[in-house]
């Protein structure tokens, strides 16, 4: 079975501009997070999605958003790009929405976005 | 404010020898506790997890430790091997064991052959 999928890999843009990361989870799987993870902050809960809702939520300003489609692939954009946004973005899926107790978040390889 | 905290960023054990990799959180509201395990350019690997309503789990050389009333645990790995060596995270829950993850800054381990 396929892993966690996360395009492109790598990404370099410039301040003030906007971006947008993919994920495709494992087949079978519904639900989607987002995580930023930076040497200073580790790794930090964005959001989550299910069946193309927005469930939960972190404290991240409102340039960072995301969306689900029906076939439960997931795009996040941030919008007007600020150098503290360079991090390595990480999707993770799992089969069940969140608050279930024994799923699993498997994780992709991250898309490292780098701003100058 | 952290509230899962890896205070050692780096572990260095003999091949064989057990690791013990420590975790302490300030949350009492979280009820799941997981373990990842990252290799450079590779997102975390699930290891193993266990409910606040338990105090140990085990999965063939892993087993975790869960002290509710010190919230601390910890993860044992014996015995120890090269292909562990990798950077491992404690992550906490309060909705389970897939509801938005806090991470600690997680710890290096280095297995010496």
């Amino acid at each position: 079975k396929a892993g966690v999928t996360q395009t492109p890999r790598y990404l370099i843009k410039t301040r003030g501009q906007q971006v947008t990361l993919s994920c495709s989870p494992i087949s079978g799987h519904r639900s989607v997070s987002w995580y930023q993870q930076t040497p200073g902050q580790g790794l930090q809960f964005l959001f989550e999605y299910f069946s193309e809702t927005q469930r939960n939520k972190g404290n991240f300003p409102g340039r960072f958003s995301g969306r689900q489609f029906s076939n439960s692939r997931s795009e996040m954009n941030v919008s007007t790009l600020e150098l503290g946004d360079s991090a390595l973005y990480l999707c993770a899926s799992s089969l069940s929405p969140s608050g279930t107790s024994t799923d699993t978040q498997y994780f992709g390889p991250g898309t490292r976005l780098t701003v100058l | 404010d952290q509230q899962v905290k890896q205070n050692s960023p780096s572990l260095s054990v003999q091949e064989g020898r057990i690791s013990i990799l420590n975790c302490d959180y300030t949350n009492s509201m979280f009820d799941y506790f997981l373990w990842y395990k990252k290799y450079p350019a590779e997102g975390p690997t699930f290891l193993i997890s266990i409910s606040s309503i338990k105090d140990k789990n085990e999965d063939g050389r892993f087993t975790v430790f869960l002290n509710k009333s010190a919230k601390h645990l910890s993860l044992h790995i014996v015995p120890s091997q090269p292909g562990d060596s990798a950077v491992y995270f404690c992550a906490a829950s309060e909705g389970g064991s897939n509801y938005k993850l806090t991470f600690g800054k997680g710890t290096l381990l280095t297995v010496n052959p």
